[in-house]
């Protein structure tokens, strides 16, 4: 069974429409992160969470917005998508510690913004 | 599949043969710092880690070596196999508190 699991896998979609992809996770992370890839592009992050009541912006948060509807759950959403929001989208968890931990990524949503 | 391999270097090897992937950091006082395998379609799967008290780690099959006089890191991997051909990035946690930031990556090619 996935640890993270993404929903949907695949959106179609046109430019104006609101949008949500959703993050669930059986890990008991408190940490939960929201990230875009583009081909040739590294991961840029979106929105981080470090527990239900803490929200972030990562890199990139014009134009996304999240809620953290419990430690399982994260979810992004598009408000108004535009076509260069077309990517893929990933979520990711990790622990909490003083240092670095390794984040555990979800199969991903493949958006297209027509 | 997806295209998360355009315009990314790319690196052949032979089948059986070891890879020797190569990344270089931005910031010194990073801590930590993770390689990651991204076959397509999938999501990133982690693979090695290694902490800045370290300069060198084995997994199964594959050694991180950290070196951190040049800010750089590398993944090697012993007896390349056609199930390793994927794109390979490194990660590194850039602000101290494992917001990480990801280099662009490499593609692996196994020929059999």
């Amino acid at each position: 069974d996935a640890d993270v699991t993404q929903t949907p896998r695949n959106r179609i979609t046109k430019t104006g429409k609101r949008i949500m992809l959703e993050c669930s996770q059986t890990k008991g992370h408190d940490r939960m992160y929201w990230y875009r890839q583009d081909p040739g592009l590294g991961l840029r992050l979106i929105y981080y969470s470090f527990d239900v009541k803490d929200i972030n912006k990562g890199e990139i948060s014009d134009g996304y917005s999240v809620s953290r509807q419990a430690q399982a759950k994260f979810s992004l959403s598009l408000e108004s998508a535009i076509p260069n929001q077309t990517a893929l989208y990933f979520c990711a968890t990790s622990a909490t510690s003083g240092g670095g931990e390794t984040q555990y990524f979800g199969p991903g949503t493949r958006l297209l913004v027509l | 599949g997806e295209s998360v391999g355009l315009h990314l270097p790319t690196l052949s090897v032979q089948e059986g043969d070891n890879s020797i992937i190569n990344c270089a950091y931005s910031n010194s006082a990073s801590d930590y710092f993770i390689w990651y395998k991204q076959e397509s379609g999938k999501g990133p799967q982690f693979i090695i880690d290694i902490r800045s008290n370290m300069d060198k780690r084995q997994g199964q099959r594959v050694t991180v070596l950290l070196n951190k006089t040049v800010k750089h890191l590398s993944l090697q991997i012993a007896a390349t196999q056609p199930g390793d051909s994927a794109v390979y990035f490194c990660a590194e946690n850039l602000y101290g508190n494992n917001r990480l930031a990801f280099g662009k990556g490499n593609q692996v090619v196994v020929i059999p």
